[in-house]
């Protein structure tokens, strides 16, 4: 069992509609991390996250840590939304914040 | 431009052939991280850089792989006698380590594929 998963692996949805993608991990944690990733491979830090919850446009990152749960919401998405999703732990280990165990990815393709 | 650079994006090798990547971090980021993503997967932690020391590698980053951070700034990544599972995409992070938790910026990856 991987110590990140992600839920769902592909996520077909029509522009507009509120978008949920789930991250369970099952080890301690200093951090959690989402991440984008576009075709071409280039990644982009969206949050890092601790606690409770994080709001960037219409991004929304939240995080249970008695739960080992971690939920990333996209408000009225858009085609441009569309892109792999990563779910990302930082091990508590008291050093390298971005030793990171990753989650294999969420595939978001958002129509038109 | 003041993100993380990384050199080439792409490199198609002969199996047992040698490969070197580069990775031009953030100018004031004292850590430097690689990563190697396979197709379909999530990207795995191979080795990280304080300065210019080597701090911990992934079992993953067999005795073919070695990297370096000579002087603290740019890093490269080279794998000797490259093999068909070496193909993937190699990816470079930076960030400034701190007593907080900062976050880190990603390079645009370099994509191997060994044939």
């Amino acid at each position: 069992k991987n110590e990140v998963e992600q839920s769902p692996q592909n996520l077909t949805a029509q522009e507009g509609e509120f978008i949920t993608i789930n991250c369970s991990y099952s080890v301690g944690i200093s951090a959690l991390h989402w991440l984008q990733q576009h075709p071409g491979g280039g990644i982009v830090s969206l949050f890092m996250l601790s606690s409770g919850k994080k709001k960037h446009g219409r991004l929304i990152a939240t995080i249970n840590i008695q739960e080992k749960h971690s939920s990333l919401h996209i408000t009225a998405s858009h085609p441009r939304d569309s892109a792999v999703y990563i779910c990302a732990v930082s091990p508590y280990s008291g050093g390298s914040n971005y030793k990171l165990t990753f989650g294999k990815g969420t595939l978001l393709t958002v129509n038109p | 431009d003041t993100g993380v650079s990384q050199n080439p994006r792409h490199k198609i090798t002969k199996r047992g052939q040698n490969v070197t990547f580069r990775c031009d971090p953030i100018s004031e980021h004292n850590r430097l991280y690689w990563y190697r993503q396979t197709l379909g997967q999530g990207p795995e932690f191979l080795t990280y850089f304080q300065n210019e020391a080597q701090l911990e590698k992934s079992r993953l980053l067999s005795d073919r792989f070695s990297a370096e951070r000579p002087k603290g700034s740019f890093s490269t990544l080279e794998i000797q006698r490259t093999e068909q599972g070496d193909s993937a995409m190699y990816l470079c992070a930076s960030n400034r380590y701190t007593r907080g938790y900062t976050e880190a910026f990603f390079g645009q990856g370099t994509r191997l594929t060994v044939v």
